[in-house]
């Protein structure tokens, strides 16, 4: 089974700066894979970033990074240097090899204020 | 590369009427596709998932008969709702998934959405 927590249902942010959404999970697989999605408005859902569970460093893309911390099966998504585009709602969902679909978080609303 | 389309984008229909929402990987063969209903500010809940050229695996309370799936081709997969009504409005993704076996073989690409308002 898997298990994807957002315990954050919204976040404010000021713009410039950063800002970390939580994700904790629950797997039983040995190899899995984590996945940020950034959801705006519009309703598309945006790939951001993916952290394997045998990768040794964090994943980067650009503003984003994964704080991944497979002890305490965290994976916390940084956005660096907010943008008033940053608002939208961010999933967090786990993907693993036995389980053959993707399972998502509950979500948090992110607001950027300028 | 990995692109998905949604057909349409939004639809409006009247209440008892059915509706086909098509799904498309436009650069890539998809092995396996994902149907998906939301409702607003809540997360994505997975309805079925469809392999091609075999029965679609629902989710436990999905009505089978209601949510018609349809993946007749590597290419593209279809939701009909049939016998639409008000409680059916929902924002409706559908995701592709290229290949099986090796890493990221979970990683699910989307489409943009369908919007069905049923009145």
């Amino acid at each position: 089974a898997q298990k994807i927590t957002q315990t954050q249902p919204g976040m404010f942010v000021q713009e410039k700066e950063a800002v970390t959404l939580d994700c904790t999970y629950d797997t039983s697989d040995q190899s899995y894979g984590l996945f940020w999605y950034k959801q705006p408005s519009s309703g598309e859902m945006i790939f951001l970033i993916y952290q394997g569970s045998y990768d040794e460093q964090n994943a980067t893309e650009g503003r984003y990074s994964l704080n991944f911390q497979k002890a305490r099966k965290s994976a916390n998504l940084v956005i660096s240097a907010s943008q008033l585009g940053d608002s939208a709602m961010y999933f967090c969902a786990i993907g693993g090899t036995s389980y053959g679909k993707l399972t998502f978080g509950q979500g948090t609303i992110l607001t950027v204020h300028p | 590369g990995a692109v998905v389309s949604q057909h349409p984008s939004w639809v409006i229909c009247k209440s008892g009427t059915s509706v086909k929402i098509e799904c498309r990987s436009l650069d890539f063969q998809a092995t396996t596709m994902f149907w998906y209903r939301q409702f607003p500010k809540q997360s994505l809940m997975l309805m079925a998932t469809s392999n091609e050229g075999s029965k679609a695996t629902y989710e436990q309370g999905v009505e089978k008969d209601k949510f018609l799936i349809n993946h007749a081709s590597l290419t593209l997969s279809t939701l009909t709702v049939t016998s639409a009504h008000p409680e059916d409005s929902s924002f409706y993704i559908c995701s592709a998934r290229e290949r099986q076996g090796g890493a990221r073989s979970y990683e699910q690409y989307f489409g943009p959405g369908t919007r069905l308002t049923v009145t």
